[in-house]
């Protein structure tokens, strides 16, 4: 089992572009959740995914999209960067109803 | 401003001694509260995952205490190792929404020989 695994680990984007990450969730599991985690701090909740439907969405603006595939992989895009978008994203997947999360590796996301 | 503080920023330990890192939240209704071992560069581990009847829990060196009622946490590292030089953070869930997770910032832990 390869765990989580997400793509690309590191982007380099400039700001107004557009960016599409990519997360395939843990084996068995059917809910995806992406985060950003800005250096130093911990991770901001940026929503959750189930059934291919958003489920929940933290504070962060329309700019920031994500799909759920049938097959329980993700994407999360974010429009008209910002310097301030620059973190690391992270996803988690988890079974539905399981209380434990498992992250994957992050990408790395530096805009300039 | 965030619902869940932990404290210290960071430490240095020497190998071989104990650490013990505080986390206070103000997350209501509470569900669980988590503690995650983060190496650089990687996401987050689970450590250990503790609800409200627990007071608690262990995983090897690392033992994690809940009291509910003052809304503190801690988690202590016995006989640190170099491999625990990490950031750790911790998680509380709120309610009955398990997706709504607050982190802390994370208390960054530094072991050396």
């Amino acid at each position: 089992d390869a765990g989580v695994t997400q793509s690309p680990t590191h982007l380099i984007k400039t700001r107004g572009q557009q960016v599409t990450l990519r997360c395939s969730p843990k084996s068995g599991h059917d809910t995806v959740s992406w985060y950003q985690q800005a250096l130093g701090q911990g991770p901001q909740f940026i929503f959750q995914y189930y059934e291919e439907e958003e489920r929940q969405r933290g504070n962060f603006p329309d700019r920031f999209s994500g799909h759920q595939f049938p097959n329980y992989s993700s994407e999360l895009n974010v429009n008209a960067l910002l310097l301030g978008d620059s973190a690391l994203y992270l996803c988690a997947s988890s079974w539905t109803g399981a209380e434990t999360q498992y992250f994957g590796p992050g990408t790395r996301l530096l805009v300039l | 401003k965030n619902q869940v503080e932990q404290s210290p920023q960071s430490l240095i330990i020497l190998e071989g001694k104990n650490c013990t890192l505080q986390c206070n939240y103000t997350v209501s209704p509470f569900s669980n509260l988590r503690w995650y071992k983060q190496d650089t560069g990687r996401g987050p581990v689970s450590l250990t995952i503790m609800t409200f009847s627990e007071n608690t829990k262990s995983n090897g060196r690392y033992t994690a205490t809940l009291d509910a009622d003052t809304k503190q946490s801690s988690l202590h590292i016995t006989a640190s190792q170099l491999s625990d030089s990490a950031s750790y953070i911790c998680v509380v869930s709120e309610g009955s929404n398990d997706y709504k997770l607050s982190f802390g910032a994370g208390t960054t832990v530094t072991v050396r020989a």
